[in-house]
């Protein structure tokens, strides 16, 4: 089965610099890439998404790379500010439209703190 | 606005007691899940409904049951709590076609003494 393994598990930058998250798959069948964000005491909320036909995909600040070959992602957040610290889950799941497909399986996590 | 509600928010309980967490919808999503959360271990797969007649185990559903009492409910169930089932359990949900995202409740926090 798939397995999603998420690097670092902690993160410190100071407000105004960028930070990487990066995951990695296991499942080449994988094609469908979302990131969550949970701040403390709150639910997991959708920040981006990407699928396997696209290797960038940008939202403001916020944008995800996928590299297919390596079966890599990443998350990158650009001009941190304060209010982007919280844990940032990354998952993995393969879609087969009208079909079997899997279920979304998660990284364990990682911890940013946005220094002021 | 259509939402994920979980009930009760926070439950403290004895070794041994029947727990029933709740979950409702007004998504009208026909898809939904229960996770559990642990530091460090991230989210993961307890149960799986994707209707009312169809219920699937995920990767933790050893002693965990769970029931899809309509298209907007769906329940966890610990028949005999034990200290390491001890987390924070969310109730998610999604639309009909694969390509469309979890939405979360606000999670249930549960300590089993």
């Amino acid at each position: 089965g798939e397995n999603v393994e998420q690097h670092p598990s902690t993160l410190s930058v100071q407000e105004g610099d960028s930070a990487v998250i990066k995951c990695t798959y296991s499942d080449s069948a994988s094609n469908y890439f979302p990131w969550y964000k949970q701040e403390l005491g709150k639910r997991p909320q959708l920040i981006i998404d990407i699928r396997s036909n696209v290797g960038e995909k940008k939202d403001q600040r916020i944008a995800v790379t996928l590299n297919k070959t390596a079966k890599h992602f990443s998350l990158h957040i650009t001009e941190t500010q304060p209010e982007d610290s919280a844990v940032y889950f990354c998952a993995a799941k393969r879609m087969n439209y009208g079909g079997s497909q899997g279920n979304l399986i998660f990284g364990k996590g990682t911890k940013l703190s946005v220094k002021p | 606005d259509a939402d994920v509600t979980q009930t009760p928010r926070n439950r403290i309980t004895k070794t041994g007691k029947r727990i029933m967490l709740e979950c409702s919808q007004t998504k009208g999503h026909d898809r939904m899940y229960w996770y559990r959360q642990d530091p460090g271990l991230g989210l993961r797969l307890i149960y799986y409904s994707f209707d009312v007649k169809d219920i699937n185990k995920g990767e933790i559903s050893d002693g965990y049951s769970v029931s899809r009492q309509a298209q907007a409910k769906f329940s966890l169930s610990l028949e005999s709590a034990i200290p390491n089932q001890t987390a924070l359990y969310f109730c998610a949900t999604s639309g009909d076609y694969s390509n469309q995202p979890q939405h979360f409740g606000d999670g249930t926090r549960l300590s089993i003494l």
